[in-house]
C-alpha cells in the first residue's frame, strides 16, 4: 500500500458526461501528479500540482482539468467524455524533493460507453 | 517523440534464472532513473530507482545497470521468481520544477515454475 488513495476505483458513464476522480495523497506530500494508462498510449503525464498550485502540464487535453486543494487532495475532472478516454486513470504524489519519488496510488479505471 | 525506449515487450523466464530489461533514452537532462512493478489491477509499485553519478544499484535481487555515455539503463532481476510475474516500466525524469515522468513502453515478465 503506497499510501495514495484514489476514489472511485471504478467508474461507468456514457459520451459526452462529465466524471470527477479524487486522489488524497501520502501524509506530508506536497506535490500530485496524474497519469493516463491507456493500451495503446501507455502511462502518460498529465498534470502535476505542487501545494495547490499547477507545476507542469503534459499531453491533458483541454476537456481534462485538474486542482489541488488546501487539504492537498487533489480532483481530476474529465468533460464531453468520448470513447477513447476509456482508460486507467493514476494519481501519484512525492514529497517535493531534488529527485521525487513518485508513489502511485491504486487507480481510476474510467469506462465509456 | 518516444524519448524512453523499451524492451523487450514481453520476457518469459525459467525460475532461478536471470531478467533483463533495457531502456535508453534520448533527453540528455534526465537525471533520475526508477523502475516501477505492476501488478493487474494496481498501480505501479517503486521498485529500485539510480541517478546518473553512479554505474549501478543493488537492492536484493533487483540490479540497476546504467551507461550514462551510450545513454542506456537496464534492470536485472536475479533469481527469478514465479512472484516478480508483472509488468515492468522504465522511466525517466528531469528534475526541477516539474518532475514529469517519461515512461518506457512496459516489458511484461512471466517467470515459469
Amino acid at each position: 500500500d503506497s499510501g495514495v488513495t484514489q476514489t472511485p476505483k471504478h467508474l461507468i458513464t456514457a459520451t459526452g458526461q462529465r466524471v470527477t476522480l479524487r486522489c488524497s495523497p501520502r501524509s506530508g506530500d506536497l506535490s500530485v501528479y496524474w497519469y493516463q494508462q491507456s493500451l495503446d498510449q501507455g502511462l502518460q503525464f498529465l498534470i502535476q500540482y505542487y501545494n495547490g498550485e499547477e507545476r507542469a502540464k503534459g499531453n491533458i487535453l483541454e476537456r481534462f482539468s485538474a486542482q489541488q486543494f488546501p487539504d492537498l487532495h487533489s480532483e481530476l475532472n474529465l468533460s464531453s467524455l468520448e470513447l477513447g478516454d476509456s482508460a486507467l486513470y493514476f494519481c501519484a504524489s512525492s514529497v517535493a524533493g531534488v529527485y521525487n519519488e513518485q508513489f502511485f496510488g491504486p487507480g481510476t479505471r474510467l469506462t465509456v460507453l | 517523440q518516444q524519448q524512453v525506449k523499451q524492451s523487450p515487450q514481453s520476457l518469459i523466464v525459467q525460475k532461478g534464472g536471470i531478467s533483463i530489461i533495457n531502456c535508453a533514452y534520448e533527453n540528455t537532462a534526465f537525471d533520475y532513473f526508477p523502475w516501477y512493478q505492476q501488478f493487474p489491477g494496481k498501480g505501479p509499485a517503486l521498485l529500485i530507482a539510480i541517478r546518473p553519478d553512479v554505474s549501478e544499484k543493488k537492492e536484493g535481487r533487483f540490479t540497476i545497470s546504467f551507461n550514462k555515455s551510450a545513454k542506456q539503463f537496464s534492470l536485472h532481476i536475479m533469481d527469478s521468481q514465479p512472484g516478480d510475474s508483472a509488468t515492468y516500466f522504465c522511466a525517466a525524469l528531469e528534475t526541477g520544477t516539474a518532475s514529469k515522468l517519461t515512461f518506457g513502453t512496459g516489458t511484461r515478465l512471466q517467470v515459469t515454475l
